[in-house]
């Protein structure tokens, strides 16, 4: 859906590196989230936001950052990428009290 | 802890036959329970969702049943085709207002043989 962007789409970055993953949603959606997809773990849930301003923890959320300043964007920071974080990241969005989550087109990162 | 455990982690079935799916889920408070489906190099795609005062949903060929006691759901496809092979998710919410999440099962890659 052309509604949630992702950028970049690939990104190879080297260990040590700062990274950052942007999301960007047109549907002033409240919820927004960041998975993380590996072989043999499915999506798994790195970190989540109701609304600005406010984000919590998901499963898996070491060695991440994210920001909410405004509803639209919800940034995905690795301050210092590791090896084990060569994976790709799904953003998604839902609004409030409306369960489906729309999912963006991916961002696959490899850390060498 | 909150977690949703899916099987088989791969599925192989004849084209016209038949596939299950299963999940179980952790959290009891847990009521709307979609499935997704996500094709080679493409993005998770909703098929279709329950919630948890209803048992049973069906979509032409698909049909999602729910167990809350069990806390089990599962995904049935029927007369399946090959464009149905691809990796399919489960997922359960969990929290509510701003603790609100969507935690997703490990996969199910279901290959249909022609």
């Amino acid at each position: 859906d052309a509604g949630i962007t992702q950028s970049p789409r690939y990104k190879i970055t080297e260990t040590g590196r700062q990274v950052t993953l942007m999301c960007h949603q047109t549907w002033s959606h409240s919820y927004m989230f960041w998975y993380r997809q590996d072989l043999g773990h499915g999506l798994r849930l790195i970190y989540y936001s109701a609304a600005a301003d406010i984000t919590d923890k998901g499963e898996v959320p070491d060695g991440y950052v994210v920001s909410r300043s405004k509803t639209e964007n919800f940034p995905l920071t690795l301050e210092s990428a590791t090896r084990s974080q060569t994976s790709v990241y799904f953003c998604a969005s839902t609004a409030a009290g409306a369960n489906v989550l729309t999912f963006g087109a991916g961002s696959r990162l490899t850390v060498l | 802890g909150e977690n949703v455990e899916q099987h088989p982690s791969t599925l192989s079935v004849q084209e016209g036959d038949s596939a299950v799916i299963k999940c179980t889920y952790s959290d009891s408070a847990s009521n709307y329970f979609p499935w997704y489906k996500q094709e080679l190099g493409k993005r998770p795609q909703l098929i279709i969702d329950i919630r948890s005062n209803v048992g049973e949903k069906k979509d032409q060929r698909i049909a999602v049943t729910l167990n809350k006691t069990a806390k089990h759901f599962s995904l049935h496809i029927t007369e399946t085709q090959p464009e149905d092979s691809a990796v399919y998710f489960c997922a359960a919410s969990m929290g509510r207002g701003s603790s609100y999440k969507l935690i997703f099962g490990s996969g199910t890659r279901l290959l249909v043989r022609p």
